[in-house]
């Protein structure tokens, strides 16, 4: 069935580098893209999002990269800070769609 | 703070019984999700209400149920409970109905063990 994948279940960086993390999905129908962040014993948080007419979207520290060719999806954390270990969720849903269908997660460990 | 609030954070009961989870949606959000987290499923979506009525439901078992009330509060029902039901269950709300039109923001989520 459809679905939303990440490539790397856990991705360890150093703090003050660049992270990318990515994900995957094989909807060709999905219209918008979102990526959350959850830390330990909390929710997902909003971090980001795309809608499938753009390439591109940066926030603070964040960018995220939409390659509907082949269906990718990317995260990328300027400057790793250790607040920023967590586990990074894509998340897709379409027009046609009524929810939000979750990747299971990559988690980002951010060492000293 | 996303705004969303659940209650109980922890609940911890027995196979067979009932509980039921409760979710404040942030000020002026009219969309409440319902989602269960589990280690081998990830984060899946159940259920859907907007302005009191059921939008859309996802992976939901029989046994659970969901309502949204006139103050826009929602409560999730998980009855005749299993070992399997052990999870996180989030709510999440939105203004719109339309999942693509408005961001989901996420409550800190209720841990139901059962034992």
């Amino acid at each position: 069935g459809e679905s939303v994948g990440l490539h790397l279940p856990t991705l360890s960086v150093q703090e003050g580098d660049n992270s990318i993390i990515n994900c995957a999905y094989s909807n060709s129908a999905s219209d918008y893209f979102i990526w959350y962040k959850q830390e330990s014993g909390k929710g997902p948080q909003f971090i980001i999002d795309i809608r499938s007419n753009m390439d591109k979207r940066q926030g603070q520290r964040v960018t995220v990269l939409l390659n509907k060719t082949v269906k990718h999806l990317s995260l990328q954390i300027a400057a790793t800070q250790p607040g920023d270990s967590a586990v990074y969720f894509c998340a897709e849903a379409s027009n046609s769609g009524y929810a939000l269908n979750f990747g299971k997660g990559t988690s980002l460990l951010v060492t000293p | 703070d996303s705004g969303v609030t659940q209650t109980p954070k922890h609940l911890i009961t027995a196979t067979g019984q009932r509980v039921t989870l409760r979710c404040s949606p942030r000020s002026g959000d009219l969309s409440v999700y319902w989602y269960q987290q589990s280690l081998d499923q990830g984060l899946q979506f159940l259920i859907q209400y907007y302005n009191g009525e059921e939008r859309a439901k996802g992976n939901i078992l029989e046994r659970f149920s969901a309502q949204q009330f006139p103050d826009l509060h929602s409560e999730l029902n998980l009855s005749s409970l299993e070992l399997g039901d052990s999870a996180l269950y989030f709510c999440a709300s939105s203004v719109e109905r339309v999942v693509t039109t408005d961001t989901q923001y996420f409550g800190p989520g209720t841990r139901l063990t059962v034992l």
